[in-house]
């Protein structure tokens, strides 16, 4: 059990445009997902972290404007990139927090999207 | 300050080797837990073990073990018998207490096992 979903897993679009990025939760309730951000061979950077049903917090220097998060219900958080730049082109992962269950691994990853911007 | 720092940027072992990826952290919170994952080149975060800032004893789960030094913050992870498999990123995370779950990770280790 526990898994997460991302779609699409890669997609390449044109500067200028924007792109939505879904994750979803297949078999469990997630109160909260997590948006990272990882460039080629760097770490996972913590974007944003979306609560089902209320605005998502962003980390400094994150631009929310750009950055567009909703977490419509307990299994779906998408993600938009606006007007998205060749340096917006990236590795997006998303993780989802369990809501029931006193695991202590109760964070659980998505497979990723590359976003790649022309 | 970094939180979470790892100071291999890359790793080489031979096959059937142990190694040890080093991995410290800062905290100021008693309540903490310390997280490796495994990122092949697909991209996907493969969860490994956990470390509760309370457990007593080392974490261990399978080829995987955690060298635990509380007084000196590290959280070393150990391989045994690597295998061809093993090679990838390996991350160190930390989830604070009183941060509602978010985790910080370090720059990552590249291991590269050699047949």
């Amino acid at each position: 059990g526990a898994v997460v979903s991302q779609h699409p897993s890669w997609v390449i679009c044109k500067s200028g445009t924007s792109v939505k990025i879904e994750c979803r939760s297949l078999d469990f309730q997630a109160t909260t997902m997590f948006w990272y951000r990882q460039f080629p061979k760097q770490s996972l950077m913590l974007m944003a972290t979306s609560n089902e049903g209320s605005k998502a917090t962003y980390e400094q220097g994150v631009e929310k404007d750009k950055f567009l998060i909703n977490h419509a219900s307990l299994t779906l958080s998408t993600l938009t990139v606006t007007s998205a730049h060749p340096e917006d082109s990236s590795f997006y992962i998303c993780s989802a927090k369990r809501l029931a269950g006193s695991s202590y691994n109760e964070q659980f990853f998505g497979p990723g999207t590359r976003l790649t911007v022309l | 300050a970094q939180k979470i720092t790892q100071t291999q940027p890359g790793m080489f072992v031979q096959e059937k080797e142990a190694v040890t990826l080093d991995c410290t952290y800062d905290t100021s919170d008693q309540s903490y837990g310390l997280f490796w994952y495994k990122q092949p080149s697909s991209g996907e975060m493969i969860f490994l073990i956990y470390q509760g800032s309370y457990d007593e004893q080392n974490a261990t789960e399978g080829r995987y073990s955690l060298n635990f030094q509380k007084a000196r913050k590290s959280a070393n992870l150990v391989i045994s018998a690597s295998q061809l498999g093993d090679s990838a990123m390996y991350f160190c995370a930390m989830r604070e207490g009183n941060q509602g779950g978010k985790l910080i990770f370090g720059q990552g280790t590249e291991l590269s096992v050699k047949p």
